[in-house]
Parts: C-alpha cells; sequence; structure tokens
C-alpha cells in the first residue's frame, strides 16, 4: 500500500505558484519521497525527488519537513501545460528482498485555469 | 538520459490471445524494471519487478500465469498477457530503475505506456 495522502484535486492560477502538499507520516528514515506527474494517457514524468533537505530543480522545489512526516511540492510559475495528476510517493523496500520500488498512491489533479 | 522506449503504444486483440509488450532502455541497462497496470481514472497499480538473468517478483494477487514477464538482457524485459480477455484492458506501463552516476541515488524513468484493448 501506499504511504502516502494528497487532496485529490486543487486548482491554480496560470502564472501563480502552485503548491501540492503530501503525507507521509509513517516513512521510515531511509526512505526516499519522489515526485511524479503524469499528464493524461501517457507515462509518468519524473519531477523532483529528496530525503530530508529541501531540493530545487528546473522544474519545482521539493520542501520536506524536519520531522519528514510531510513535504510540498512547488511549481513556481504554473503554465496550463502544468495541468495533470501529481503523485507523491515513497520508495519502500522490496518484497523478499528485492529491489526496492516505487508504489503509488491516488495523487493530486492539479488544474492551471487561465 | 535515461530514456525508456514502449512497444506497441496501443494494440487491440482477441479474447483468448495473447499479446506482447516490449519495455527497452535506450541508453542504460537496467538491472531491475518495473510493470504496472492503470484504469481508467485510477492510479498505476505496481504488477512486478522484472529482474535481469532471474524471475519476476509479482506483487500480492498478481497471476504470474496469465501476466509471463521475461528480463533476458539488461536492456529489454517483456510483458506477455496471456489468453486475454476483456477484463484486462487497460493501460500498461513499464518503468526501469537506474543509477544516478557513481551515488548510491537511482531513477526509475517510465515508458510512455501501452493501451491494450481485448474484445
Amino acid at each position: 500500500d501506499a504511504k502516502t495522502t494528497q487532496p485529490p484535486s486543487m486548482d491554480c492560477a496560470e502564472g501563480r505558484a502552485a503548491n501540492l502538499p503530501c503525507n507521509h507520516s509513517t516513512i521510515s528514515g531511509n526512505e526516499y519521497v519522489y515526485w511524479y506527474r503524469q499528464i493524461h494517457s501517457q507515462g509518468p514524468q519524473y519531477i523532483i525527488h529528496g530525503l530530508k533537505n529541501n531540493e530545487t530543480n528546473e522544474m519545482a522545489s521539493l520542501i520536506i519537513t524536519e520531522d519528514r512526516k510531510s513535504s510540498t511540492l512547488i511549481l513556481p510559475h504554473a503554465t496550463l501545460r502544468d495541468t495533470a495528476v501529481y503523485y507523491c510517493i515513497v520508495r519502500v523496500a522490496g518484497t523478499q528482498g528485492g529491489s526496492e520500488k516505487l508504489v503509488f498512491g491516488k495523487g493530486t489533479k492539479l488544474t492551471v485555469n487561465p | 538520459g535515461a530514456v525508456v522506449s514502449q512497444h506497441p503504444s496501443w494494440v487491440i486483440c482477441k479474447s483468448g490471445t495473447s499479446v506482447k509488450i516490449e519495455c527497452r532502455s535506450l541508453d542504460f541497462q537496467a538491472t531491475t524494471m518495473f510493470w504496472y497496470r492503470q484504469f481508467p481514472k485510477q492510479s498505476l497499480m505496481l504488477m512486478a519487478t522484472s529482474n535481469e538473468g532471474s524471475k519476476a517478483t509479482y506483487e500480492q494477487g498478481v497471476e504470474k500465469d496469465k501476466f509471463l514477464i521475461n528480463h533476458a538482457s539488461l536492456t529489454l524485459s517483456t510483458l506477455t498477457v496471456t489468453s486475454a480477455h476483456p477484463e484486462d484492458s487497460s493501460f500498461y506501463i513499464c518503468s526501469a530503475k537506474w543509477r544516478q552516476g557513481v551515488s548510491l541515488h537511482y531513477g526509475y524513468t517510465f515508458g510512455s505506456g501501452t493501451r491494450l484493448t481485448v474484445v
């Protein structure tokens, strides 16, 4: 089961910052938080990931609380093309000693309005 | 870098036939790949972890005899849906795990997905 909870939907005005929250209260000390987004009928696109420090790249910023129980993805200047489902994922250990894996939750449907 | 190619992008097949979906890592070697399934308006559900040179690890509730996974090389994993039925119609997505440089950090790149329709 996914270890994250997100609001099912959010709206944002074009040009404004979009702040997408995520709760992961059961996260373990060595588990990373990943963010992906999925535009309709496409494969998920990587956005950013982090462990405990805040991270920034050309797409977004990731703010992780000190206790690591929640995080926020920030799209600084949202555009219409940012309309998508955004998934916050905690990478979990594999079963039977296998590889760590990404287990998706339900995500947040972000709609950027003109 | 870290490009994953998935084919076909869509396929229609008759009930009872088998369908093979390919997932290739184009510019890196992927010892581990993953297969997901997504029904309309739902999230991605992990089906199995594909390991190069060994048997796949299936998630609970996924029939390994129905969804055959082969990962014979470091750049190719295939998913075969055997004896497909209309309820197998779904969006199938693969993902490949890759190491970021010499660090211990890993990235996960997804294919563009395959829309399977069983009639």
